[in-house]
């Protein structure tokens, strides 16, 4: 059974700094992999995704993940964070023509001043 | 390009009373998708559509709880009796096939008194 590891409850990051959410899955062959962002008490908006080719993915609002298969991660990155990017960040992961998403519990973004 | 709607965006009950939630897809989108999401998790699985047929439920997907899309456009989940473990956002997703990205709802807020 496929599963995603976001080991970081909460980030805090100042306006401006860098950004790296890490997510690590569990899959026994490649999988489709995706960042997902959620506003509070809203649904979910997909930032990005990757299906294969590139390892380095670009999405939408200045976001980028990059797939390593040797450690089975997608980590999701942002050169200048915005305070707007404070929301909840999901990972998941999908098998090849999937039907069905498995969720990482998210990372919780706070930016400070 | 009108996204993904879902109707109530929230919803009290008491206990042991019926609550039925719709969702309409992206129009064209044969795949339709409902997750249920608690505090401090990700989203979970429940059952996907395509077209009109049912073609998986998850084991969360108790006897109280039914889904349907009868024309292969909107969809409608009931809960009977609930229960206030029911008490969670229910999300509504829809992708234009297997293998492709889901596109979120804002989803429905349950509350069982």
């Amino acid at each position: 059974a496929q599963s995603v590891t976001q080991p970081d409850i909460h980030i805090t990051v100042s306006e401006g700094a860098s950004l790296e959410l890490r997510c690590n899955y569990s899959y026994g062959a490649t999988p489709y992999l995706f960042w997902y962002v959620q506003s509070p008490g809203q649904g979910l908006q997909l930032l990005l995704k990757y299906f294969s080719g590139d390892t380095l993915v670009q999405g939408i609002k200045g976001f980028e993940a990059e797939f390593k298969r040797s450690q089975s991660s997608f980590n999701l990155r942002k050169p200048s964070v915005h305070w707007s990017d404070a929301a909840e960040y999901f990972c998941a992961v999908g098998a090849p023509g999937y039907s069905t998403l498995t969720f990482g519990k998210g990372t919780m973004l706070l930016v400070s001043p | 390009d009108t996204g993904v709607s879902q109707d109530p965006r929230h919803k009290i009950t008491k206990r042991g009373q019926n609550v039925t939630f719709r969702c309409d897809p992206i129009s064209e989108h044969n795949r339709l998708y409902w997750y249920r999401q608690t505090l401090g998790q990700g989203p979970e699985f429940l059952t996907y559509f395509q077209n009109e047929a049912q073609l998986e439920k998850s084991r969360l997907l108790s006897d109280r709880f039914s889904a349907e899309r009868p024309k292969g456009s909107f969809s409608t989940l009931e809960i009977q009796r609930t229960e206030q473990g029911d008490s969670a956002m229910y999300l509504c997703a829809s992708s234009p096939g297997g293998g492709s990205a889901q596109y979120f709802g804002p989803g429905t807020r349950l509350l069982v008194l």
